[in-house]
């Protein structure tokens, strides 16, 4: 199956500062990518939808100021959680779909944000 | 709106037997089905994906079926081993352009030696 690639796996850092994700398809091109949080023991959140060239659609209920998505271009999606807090702390996922009429999705490892 | 449901929470077998996942959802108007993996701390692996007009897709010791009508996937693990042991979550993308899929909370499955 195609590859998406997520940096970092894991990142902890103080109260205040920012954090950039990487979301990156490696073997496919996606012009869509999806932000997912994921809280334990439970299922994936829809945060945001990343088109390239153009402004995330987000989630009701989802800070864009909060968490800047910026899809450059065709192979690479970031997630920025700015000013993080500790609430912040979560497991975030992304995904990207692949071109053509099966439209399957495949995810990143993941990126275990702690803010302390 | 669609909801998907994934009952029982969570399963325990012993190695060797086959099993059933079971995954309901309320709008039988859907694009696809897709069911993933997840180990714990990980990402998602997808494992197989039916479309609207398939019944079922096989991959390995993994089949899924598909009713649209009754709106209900099952995935059949067959010889069930401890390294099968993970939680499994289906997923329904509706029709649509730009949809976005709505998952299940998952089937915890452990399966002892």
């Amino acid at each position: 199956g195609a590859v998406v690639s997520q940096h970092p796996s894991r990142v902890i850092c103080k109260s205040g500062t920012s954090v950039k994700i990487e979301c990156r398809s490696l073997d496919f091109q996606a012009t869509t990518m999806f932000w997912y949080r994921q809280f334990p023991k439970q299922s994936l959140m829809l945060m945001a939808t990343s088109n390239e060239g153009s402004k995330a659609t987000y989630e009701q209920g989802v800070e864009k100021d909060k968490f800047l998505i910026n899809h450059a271009s065709l192979t690479l999606s970031t997630l920025t959680v700015t000013s993080a807090h500790p609430e912040d702390s979560s497991f975030y996922i992304c995904s990207a779909r692949l071109r053509g009429n099966t439209g399957e999705l495949f995810f990143g490892e993941g990126s275990r944000l702690t803010v302390l | 709106k669609q909801e998907v449901t994934q009952i029982p929470a969570a399963l325990s077998v012993p190695e060797g037997e086959n099993l059933v996942l079971n995954c309901s959802f309320t709008d039988s108007a859907i694009y696809n089905l897709q069911w993933f993996r997840q180990d714990p701390g990980k990402g998602l692996t997808s494992l197989l994906l039916i479309q609207s007009s398939q019944r079922e897709q096989t991959s390995g010791r993994l089949n899924a079926s598909l009713d649209k009508s009754s709106g209900r996937s099952t995935l059949y693990i067959a010889a069930s081993q401890p390294g099968d042991s993970a939680t499994y979550l289906c997923a329904v993308r509706p029709t649509g352009a730009n949809s976005k899929l709505t998952f299940g909370k998952g089937i915890t499955l452990s399966v002892r030696p």
